[in-house]
């Protein structure tokens, strides 16, 4: 069964105490993955796309990278307008163009 | 461009009414996704169209929910006699497929519509 867990579930930081999201995945053939950013009340916001194992993107404080397993949201020197759920989702082969959503993980970054 | 509009944003009902949700996708995007979430977890897939065309239904979907999109345009999600279970925010998501007609992963989500089942 094709899965995506993330982790930590929540996480608090301190502004400008750099950290690392993890998402691991289980599929049975792998087309994208996905990170989102979903503020309370709010649709998630998509933030980056990742193709094949090596991949990086970046954006501002956000790096995101991609193994065979998982991939990684790297959050360098957060603000506290970095808080928000950071939520991972899978596209898998032969699939249609659903996403997988993990259950996301909830950062705080404390001024 | 507006963005993915969906109303009501909010619906409080109770247990046995049916609901109805509408979502008005971006304009020019022939795809459309509903996902449902919970407190505490991401988005579960429920269908999606390209254009009028349903052309995945999740296991997730009893008999009582149902999806249109008719003329390819904005949809709408019933739920038949509601039950408690039902209560979350039922996510709408539009996207274009690329030139090859690949669907992209890039989704564009409104902002939710809540329901609440006493």
């Amino acid at each position: 069964e094709d899965q995506v867990t993330q982790s930590p579930e929540a996480l608090r930081l301190q502004e400008g105490e750099s950290s690392s999201l993890n998402c691991s995945y289980t599929v049975s053939g792998l087309r994208g993955l996905f990170w989102y950013r979903q503020d309370p009340g709010k649709g998630p916001e998509f933030l980056f796309t990742l193709y094949s194992a090596g991949e990086e993107k970046e954006k501002e404080r956000l790096k995101a990278t991609l193994t065979k397993k998982e991939s990684f949201l790297h959050i360098t020197a957060p603000k506290p307008e970095d808080s928000a759920t950071y939520l991972c989702a899978v596209q898998v082969r032969n699939q249609g163009g659903k996403l997988i959503f993990g259950q996301g993980t909830e950062l705080s970054v404390k001024p | 461009d507006t963005g993915v509009s969906q109303n009501p944003r909010h619906k409080i009902t109770k247990r046995g009414q049916n609901v109805t949700f509408r979502c008005d996708p971006i304009s020019e995007h022939n795809r459309l996704y509903w996902y449902r979430q919970t407190l505490g977890q991401g988005p579960e897939f429920l269908t999606y169209f390209q254009n009028e065309a349903q052309l995945e239904k999740s296991r997730l979907l009893s008999d009582r929910f149902s999806a249109e999109r008719p003329k390819g345009s904005f949809s709408t999600l019933e739920i038949q006699r509601t039950e408690q279970g039902d209560s979350a925010m039922y996510l709408c998501a539009s996207s274009q497929t690329a030139g090859t007609g690949d669907p992209t992963g890039e989704l564009f989500f409104g902002e939710g519509s809540r329901l609440t089942v006493l």
